[in-house]
């Protein structure tokens, strides 16, 4: 399809772990991104990984990238109350000037 | 990370006036900055792509008369929303680029709302 794609919302309890999937489109991209909104507010990158790896690991943050079926997955560990938001991933689109393409946002609740 | 400051973060105007929406990057320059709306529960919409010194690059459907955009120096680049309507009215975010790091980096956004 054209769209990234993600699923529109998922709900853990505190100290669970949370597993945000993505489902990109263009195979040359060569960054992929995370990013997090918190209600009223712009977007904070959480981190990005580049196409040529296949996990990143950033403290409590694990991005696995799989370029055969482009998709995308962030896990967050011992998710906490103030993880509740938007999650939004995004990839680089384009060649020669490049933009940013976000998926649908995936919302995180997690309830104590 | 980097900071990029919007101004101002909430503005209510009538219906066929003017608004300007600021966006500064605060530590480092950017050639180029993005300019997104967002509607409620919904993803950021890219709207034009602001470059230092030349004129705008506006996505298809983005009417560029209604939506000015200006990037007068490498810290600043404004939208104004032109004859506001309220079918306007949206949160509006604007990033900025490292080029550096080739890292885009999100101001707070600005809520429009038009009566």
């Amino acid at each position: 399809g054209e769209d990234v794609e993600q699923s529109l919302f998922l709900s853990v309890r505190e100290g669970d772990s949370s597993v945000i999937n993505c489902t990109y489109t263009d195979s040359s991209s060569t960054y992929l991104y995370w990013y997090k909104q918190e209600p009223g507010a712009g977007l904070q990158l959480l981190t990005y990984i580049f196409s040529n790896m296949d996990m990143k690991q950033d403290q409590r943050l694990t991005v696995l990238l799989n370029k055969k079926d482009k998709h995308l997955s962030l896990r967050i560990a011992d998710t906490q109350t103030g993880d509740s938001a938007i999650y939004f991933c995004a990839e680089i689109k384009g060649t020669g000037f490049q933009k940013l393409v976000f998926g649908t946002g995936t919302r995180l609740l997690v309830s104590p | 990370g980097a900071v990029v400051s919007q101004h101002p973060s909430r503005v209510i105007c009538k219906s066929g006036t003017s608004v300007k929406i600021e966006c500064r990057s605060l530590d480092f320059q950017a050639t180029t900055m993005f300019w997104y709306r967002q509607f409620p529960k919904k993803s950021l919409m890219l709207m034009a792509t602001s470059n230092e010194g030349s004129k705008a690059t506006y996505e298809q459907g983005v009417e560029k008369d209604k939506f000015l955009i200006n990037h007068a120096s490498l810290t600043l680049s404004t939208l104004t929303v032109t004859s506001a309507h309220p079918e306007d009215s949206s949160f509006y975010i604007c990033s900025a680029r490292d080029p550096y790091t080739d890292t885009q980096y999100f101001g707070p956004g600005t809520r429009l709302t038009v009566l």
